[in-house]
């Protein structure tokens, strides 16, 4: 079964800290891969995505992600966190030979401390 | 901008009675999916649709069922309210691409509660 994984749960950090959150996926093949975010109210946004090409992603506020196809991992990282980013963000993915379906992680939860 | 609107942010339903959550989307996308976010479990795709009148069951497809006769919209349906279906429920629409590099845009979401 297609499963993503999210090490972490919860995550705290201080302001400036750096930050990553780890994502595994368990299918092999072609893979698109996303980060979302959802601040607190608000809906689920688009933080970056990969297709192909370059495997290290650049996203917006700063974000970035690395696809790394023999780990099967997409690790979300930002070298130093903002209040602001206090947020859930969820890893998801989508396998090609699954059609279109996204499958998402369960999430993490970051507090960044003022 | 994709704009895609759901017709409640909250409601609130008793045990037994039909529920219709509405999505709305103004980018002309052929793609709609409806999820259901729980904590610690993150999104599960409820249903999705492909076009008009098409429907595919996604991985947890008991208890609803839902409805596109048009393009821009579509509805998920619980046919009768049970509380284990209290829950944020997301709607989402993507353009249909060759490739599969599709991807989705979210609605503000509808936080059910069931009595």
């Amino acid at each position: 079964a297609q499963s993503v994984s999210q090490h972490n749960h919860h995550v705290i950090l201080s302001e400036a800290a750096s930050l990553e959150l780890g994502c595994n996926y368990s299918y092999g093949g072609t893979v698109n891969l996303f980060w979302y975010v959802q601040y607190p109210g608000q809906h689920l946004q688009l933080l970056l995505k990969y297709f192909s090409g370059d495997p290290l992603v650049k996203g917006i506020k700063g974000f970035e992600a690395e696809f790394i196809k023999s780990k099967f991992s997409f690790n979300l990282r930002k070298p130093s966190v903002q209040w602001s980013d206090t947020a859930e963000y969820f890893c998801a993915v989508n396998a090609l030979r699954y059609g279109n379906k996204l499958v998402f992680g369960a999430g993490t939860i970051l507090r960044v401390k003022s | 901008d994709v704009k895609v609107t759901q017709s409640s942010r909250y409601l609130v339903k008793r045990t037994g009675e039909k529920v219709f959550l509405e999505c709305v989307q103004d980018m002309d996308h052929e793609n709609m999916f409806w999820y259901r976010q729980d904590p610690g479990l993150g999104l599960r795709l409820i249903y999705f649709s492909y076009d008009v009148k098409m429907k595919e069951k996604g991985d947890i497809p008991e208890g609803y069922s839902v409805s596109r006769e048009k393009k821009e919209r579509f509805s998920l349906i619980l046919e009768s309210a049970s509380t284990n279906q209290t829950s944020m429920y997301l709607c989402a629409s993507s353009l249909r691409t060759s490739g599969g590099q599709e991807t989705q845009y979210f609605g503000p979401g509808t936080r059910l509660l069931v009595l």
